[in-house]
């Protein structure tokens, strides 16, 4: 069955600092991959998304992902983060047809 | 983008009543629409995939008779939590599928006292 792990429950960082949130997913195939944000009480925002073709991928806010299929890895980056950056973080693997698959989500403070 | 609007936000209910949560796709028409739910601090697990028509698929542990979903329109389904208690507390969340791509509303905290 399909999974997804992100490794780290809860990350600070300092504003203006770089951030790296990883998450690892298990899939038979080439999988589809999100990134998705979640301010308290929110709903969800997409922040990019991998299908195919270049395997990095920029999304909004500033925010990138790099495929990496030898490492089953799908890592969000952001070189400078701002405190409205502070929230959850969900990778998810779709298992077909827009079902997804959520990690258990990685908690963003930022120190200011 | 496309718009997932759910209904309500919020809904405080006592124990052994039932609530009807909605998911709406505004500007598309959605054949498939899935149900989430998210308990404090944890991840999103799916309940059930509601396909316009026909009976939902609900994921292994979810019980149909007390998590009731209809998806009488291409644009709209429903979630009816039967004989809440207050372990059904939780946050709902739905999304729609355009066929491309699936689309979150905004979430529906349910408290059950």
């Amino acid at each position: 069955a399909q999974s997804v792990t992100q490794p780290d429950i809860h990350i600070t960082v300092s504003e203006g600092a770089s951030l790296e949130l990883r998450c690892n997913y298990s899939y038979g195939a080439t999988p589809y991959l999100f990134w998705y944000v979640q301010s308290p009480g929110q709903g969800l925002q997409l922040l990019l998304k991998y299908f195919s073709g270049d395997t990095l991928v920029q999304g909004i806010k500033g925010f990138e992902a790099e495929f990496k299929r030898s490492q089953s890895s799908f890592n969000l980056r952001k070189p400078s983060v701002h405190w409205s950056d502070a929230a959850e973080y969900f990778c998810a693997v779709d298992q077909g047809a827009q079902k997804l698959v959520f990690g258990q989500g990685t908690r963003l403070t930022i120190n200011p | 983008g496309a718009v997932v609007s759910q209904h309500p936000s919020w809904v405080i209910c006592k124990s052994g009543t039932s609530v009807k949560i909605e998911c709406r796709s505004l500007d598309f028409q959605a054949t498939t629409m899935f149900w989430y739910r998210q308990f404090p601090k944890q991840s999103l697990m799916l309940m059930a995939t509601s396909n316009e028509g026909s009976k939902a698929t609900y994921e292994q542990g979810v019980e149909k008779d007390k998590f009731l979903i209809n998806h009488a329109s291409l644009t709209l389904s429903t979630l009816t939590v039967t004989s809440a208690h207050p372990e059904d507390s939780s946050f709902y969340i739905c999304s729609a599928s355009s066929g491309a791509e699936a689309f979150f509303g905004q979430g529906t905290r349910l408290t059950v006292v």
